[in-house]
Order: structure tokens, then sequence, then C-alpha cells
């Protein structure tokens, strides 16, 4: 089974259109992450929710918003899709979030806006 | 703030060779972690080593060694015999007491091992 599992791999979309990315867990951890990798394979947090509740969230315009229905998914949404939000999108996971807990990575999503 | 640095963007070596990968980082808290993660062509995040800020034994595992020295604050990666396989983007990262749960990534080296 899948640790971190993420869909779609792969999402090409016209600008303007509003897009998910789902993100699921099955490793019972209670904090999990949106990163975003861009072309030139620079990864940056986005957010990050433990036990459903928002703990980080970078400066990511408002268009991008995350949910977390429960402590195994995090979903994140994008309104108004724009070519700059072209990139590659990472779930992730950890047990509890605490500094010194590796991540556990799904395989990414290749967010491509034309 | 914390700041992870990979000078090296691209290294390219051939086939057994041995090959080190730069990290230095930079960080107001005694306390922190530093991680490696490898990112081969089909791109998922792997993690591969964590240490902690009052551990500065070297680690070997296998043909990968770490090498951590507090006094240039760099946590260095090598790879002994490179293979064909080994071919990916590495990144270092931090994450520190004071910004938990909150990776800062280095920009990544990318590794090609040439046959």
């Amino acid at each position: 089974d899948t640790a971190v599992s993420q869909t779609p791999k792969y999402l090409v979309t016209q600008m303007g259109n509003d897009k998910s990315i789902k993100c699921e867990q099955n490793l019972g951890h209670d904090t999990m992450y949106w990163y975003k990798q861009d072309s030139k394979k620079f990864l940056k947090i986005m957010f990050s929710y433990n036990n459903k509740e928002l703990i980080i969230n970078e400066t990511v315009p408002n268009r991008f918003s995350p949910k977390s229905p429960d402590k195994a998914h995090l979903n994140l949404h994008i309104n108004s899709l724009e070519l700059g939000d072209s990139a590659v999108y990472f779930c992730a996971s950890s047990l509890k979030g605490s500094a010194n807990e590796k991540l556990f990575f799904g395989s990414g999503t290749q967010l491509s806006v034309l | 703030a914390q700041k992870v640095t990979q000078a090296q963007t691209e290294i390219s070596v051939v086939e057994k060779e041995d090959v080190t990968l730069d990290c230095v980082y930079e960080t107001r808290d005694t306390t922190y972690y530093l991680f490696w993660y490898k990112q081969p062509p089909s791109g998922e995040l792997v993690f591969l080593i964590r240490r902690n800020s009052f551990d500065e034994q070297n680690e070997i595992s296998g043909r990968y060694s770490w090498n951590f020295q507090k006094s240039t604050s760099s946590f260095n990666f090598t790879i002994t015999a490179s293979q064909v396989v080994d071919s990916a983007v590495y990144f270092c990262a931090l994450s520190d007491a004071g910004s938990a749960r909150q990776l800062t990534f280095g920009s990544g080296t990318q590794l090609t091992v040439l046959p």
C-alpha cells in the first residue's frame, strides 16, 4: 500500500480554471503538508495541518485553499489558475509534526497551466 | 531565519568515482535537525538521513556517508563508488525547534553518474 498517495499525477488545464489535488496518507500521522516545487526544483512549503488544524500558511495567494476533512486527508483546491501556478505539488506527512521527524512524500502532481 | 545552501547545481561523474555533495546551513537555534532527501528521475522524494545538532558523529550507510561539522555549519554527503542508479537530485534540508513543521530545503544538486 502506498503510504502517501496523491491524485492526479498529471493535471493539464487552462488558465482561469479551478482544480483540486487530493492527498491521503495511511500512516496514521497527525501532520500533513503541501510543498511546491518550481521548474528549478526549488521546494517550498505552502501549508501544514496538524490534526485538521492549519499550522503553517506561507505567503501563498488566497486562490490556494487547503482542506483537511480528517487527519488522513489534505486536499488542495486552486481557484482561477494562472500560468505561474505550473509546478509540481507534493503532499507529505509526518508523525507529530516535530522538527526532528522525517517527512513521507507523495509522488507529486505535475500541474501545467496553459 | 534558517537557510540551506547547496552551491553545486549540477555534478557529473563517471561510474565508480566518489562524489561529495556540499551543504551549508544557517540557523540561530542551538537545537536543529539536518536531513538529506533524494529525488530520482521518477520524481518522488525519498528520505536518506537525519542528524541532530548534538550529534556530530559521522555516519556511514553502505556507499553513503555523511560528514557533519558544526564548526563550518556543513553537512556534506559522499557517495563512494558511484553507480548510474545514484543519478538524482539530492536535497539537503534543515528544521529547527523554532520553526517546527517547517522544513527548509536547499536548492538541490543534480547528480548525473555516467556509465
